[in-house]
């Protein structure tokens, strides 16, 4: 079956530093979503990615797709405390009638004040 | 206030008892999703159902069961066959689809002594 593969478990970074997280598909995807969960909370929906190459901004949030819609990125410049959580990316096989998503195993970032 | 609920945020269970997780959305989606989380383990999907009276086995069903009777609400019942049972449990709903984003409501933490 589908697998999404997401590095790295987690990152320490100290606040002003970037940070990426990196999420690899067995199979081609027909979209991948990003959601964050706080600590204690839910997953929460950040953006989704469609078209191959894509590239989309929420301030200081860049999200990526590759060429082969088989991997993704996210990448946070210049990290503040309120980015604490972990990021999970999702996706959407290619297959017909997919109603799933398949979660990566996510990256907890942790954000030294 | 639109939304998804879940109740209770904390239940506790001997070993051995079924207990059922409640799941009701307001939001008007035709899909509904539980997923177990367990540490380091990201999400894993339960089952899913994308229309009243139907629905599906995800990737770790043993030891679970749902019913949709209604377009608002997919309680999940966590059987004593299941083997392992303390997680956070998350349900989710979508309007409809291979590419919508899922609403998570804030889930249930079980844990079975």
């Amino acid at each position: 079956g589908q697998q999404v593969m997401q590095i790295p478990q987690y990152q320490h970074v100290q606040e002003g530093e970037d940070f990426t997280t990196y999420c690899n598909s067995s199979t081609t995807l027909s979209n991948i979503q990003w959601y964050k969960q706080r600590p204690g909370g839910h997953p929460v929906f950040l953006i989704q990615l469609v078209k191959s190459g894509e590239v989309k901004k929420q301030k200081r949030l860049t999200f990526q797709f590759g060429e082969a819609k088989k991997n993704s990125s996210l990448h946070i410049t210049a990290t503040q405390t309120t980015d604490v959580g972990t990021y999970f990316c999702a996706g959407h096989s290619s297959g017909a009638g997919s109603y799933q998503l398949t979660f990566g195993k996510g990256t907890k970032l942790s954000v030294i004040p | 206030d639109g939304g998804i609920t879940q109740s209770p945020k904390y239940l506790f269970r001997k070993e051995g008892q079924n207990v059922t997780l409640s799941c009701e959305q307001n939001l008007n989606h035709d899909a509904m999703y539980w997923y177990r989380q367990d540490p380091g383990q990201g999400l894993r999907l339960i089952y899913y159902s994308q229309i009243v009276n139907d629905f599906q086995k995800g990737d770790i069903a043993e030891g679970y069961s749902v019913s949709r009777e209604k377009k608002e609400s997919f309680p999940l019942t966590v059987t004593s066959a299941q083997k392992n049972p303390t997680a956070f449990y998350l349900c989710a709903s979508s309007i409809m689809g291979s590419t919508d984003t899922q609403y998570f409501g804030p889930g249930t933490r079980l844990t079975v002594l």
